[in-house]
């Protein structure tokens, strides 16, 4: 499994658009990228995952360069409610294990 | 999606003790897996809870301390045995329900206290 290296914390304003950028030069071809968000007091909650190129949901958007050796989230927009810690993962689909290293993570502070 | 529940939701448990903490899903799932998150770290894998057959313990945790139990494709336990304050952390379990790669959902966790 691919090891992933990301900011331990971002600080951010309301309004403000946050890209978090995550490193995994190691990443295997059949590798996905997948990110976590973690409320205080909660368990971690899928966010978003891509193979190459740009995904997009109703929550973010995620970037991959034509290497894939990064990845950058983008949260349009935060709020306060944004306030989290979020975590990069790369994975690979066929890898019978399914299981999930997670990294640091990223704490997001969203400021008034 | 999967919803999934924990019991309980925290303990105050004395050292040598055991305490079983339970796992269920209110979907049929085809893997689980049980994690440990101390405050203000990252998680970090146990082991995964195989239906009918003995759980995968990561390094550094053994069965002996940690035994896990998967009856059926909901539903999963994870004991913490002869505890000690070391153990004091927040324990959650997770469900892979196929529809992602990679998509697991989490429990709330089980905030466990040992004195």
């Amino acid at each position: 499994l691919a090891k992933t290296t990301q900011p331990i914390s971002m600080d951010s304003y309301e309004g403000q658009e946050v890209n978090i950028t995550c490193s995994h030069n190691n990443i295997a071809t059949n590798d996905y990228i997948t990110w976590y968000q973690q409320f205080p007091s909660q368990g971690p909650r899928f966010i978003i995952q891509g193979y190459k190129t740009k995904v997009t949901n109703e929550v973010a958007s995620l970037f991959i360069p034509a290497d894939r050796k990064s990845s950058t989230l983008s949260l349009p927009r935060v709020s306060l409610s944004d306030t989290a810690v979020y975590y990069c993962l790369v994975g690979d689909e066929l890898d019978s294990s399914y299981k999930l290293i997670f990294g640091s993570g990223t704490r997001l502070l969203v400021r008034p | 999606s999967a919803v999934i529940s924990q019991k309980p939701s925290r303990d105050i448990c004395q050292r040598g003790t055991s305490l079983t903490i339970q796992c269920q899903v209110d979907s049929q799932v085809t893997m689980m897996f049980w994690y440990r998150q101390q405050p203000g770290q990252s998680l970090t894998l146990i082991a995964t809870a195989n239906q009918g057959s003995e759980a995968t313990y990561e390094s550094g945790f053994v069965i002996d301390k940690f035994p896990i139990s998967r009856p059926n494709l909901t539903f999963s336990t994870l004991t913490v045995s002869n505890m000690s304050p070391e153990d004091s952390s927040i324990y959650l379990c997770s469900a892979l329900t196929g529809t992602g790669v990679n998509e697991q959902y989490f429990g709330p966790g089980t905030r466990l206290t040992v004195t």
